[in-house]
């Protein structure tokens, strides 16, 4: 079933937020392999954060991402506007399969 | 640079099919897995199907297993989602997206996805 993440984050400009993401210890718990991806309104997801916390080139270091056991994160620092956006976690669940979390709504106020 | 580009949706009756493709450019195609995640109108990505680079492995969430069927043509940089038995349940935009050499590696390279819609 998919990862659990929170419906909604917000900060204000400058501020940092952090998503969470927890699955079990048949996915997140048991495999390095968390991404994160960023959407925006009628976008296709981009890739932010790979293998829990590689960056691929071109991403700010304002991203980054940690685990820790059956649950991962995501850091937005020094957000800014256009960090407004659905924010999804991703992880390998065994067996050749994937799954995503929910989506968590981040909000800059 | 890599571009991937879904074709194929459209309006289908409950019960019907569909075939979507997926072409990818400006890589090694045949090296890397790929993969279909869709998302219904105002709802969360959800994993579909992934398949390896040489055909071997294919493997689909829960409720499109037996009922989609994914394959890939190397020659052509080419993979196809053949999508049997529609329900409403699988409205939505399916992406198409570039893997790794590995299922559990980095997704980097999505399309802008293609719109199907299951109704009567």
């Amino acid at each position: 079933s998919a990862l659990t993440q929170p419906p909604s984050a917000s900060g204000s400009p400058g501020q940092s937020v952090t998503i969470s993401c927890t699955g079990t210890s048949s996915d997140v718990g048991a495999y390095n392999f968390v991404s994160w991806y960023q959407q925006h309104p009628g976008k296709a997801p981009t890739l932010l954060i790979y293998d829990v916390n590689e960056r691929p080139s071109g991403i700010p270091d304002r991203f980054s991402g940690s685990k820790s056991g059956n649950t991962a994160s995501l850091t937005v620092s020094g957000l800014q506007a256009d960090d407004e956006a659905v924010y999804y976690c991703h992880s390998y669940a065994g067996s050749d399969t994937l799954v995503f979390g929910g989506g968590t709504k981040l909000t800059v106020l | 640079d890599v571009q991937v580009v879904e074709s194929g949706g459209g309006l289908v009756q409950p019960g019907g099919s569909l075939r979507l493709s997926c072409t990818v450019s400006g890589v090694v195609f045949s090296s890397y897995w790929i993969h279909w995640v869709r998302q219904a109108p105002g709802k969360g990505l959800v994993w579909v199907s992934s398949i390896n680079s040489d055909e071997t492995i294919t493997t689909y969430v829960d409720p499109v297993r037996g009922r989609f069927t994914m394959s890939r043509d190397n020659a052509k940089n080419t993979v196809h989602l053949q999508m049997d038995s529609l329900r409403a349940d699988d409205s939505a935009v399916y992406y198409c997206a570039r893997g790794d050499h590995y299922v559990w590696g980095k997704v980097a390279y999505w399309g802008q996805g293609t719109q199907v819609t299951v109704a009567s």
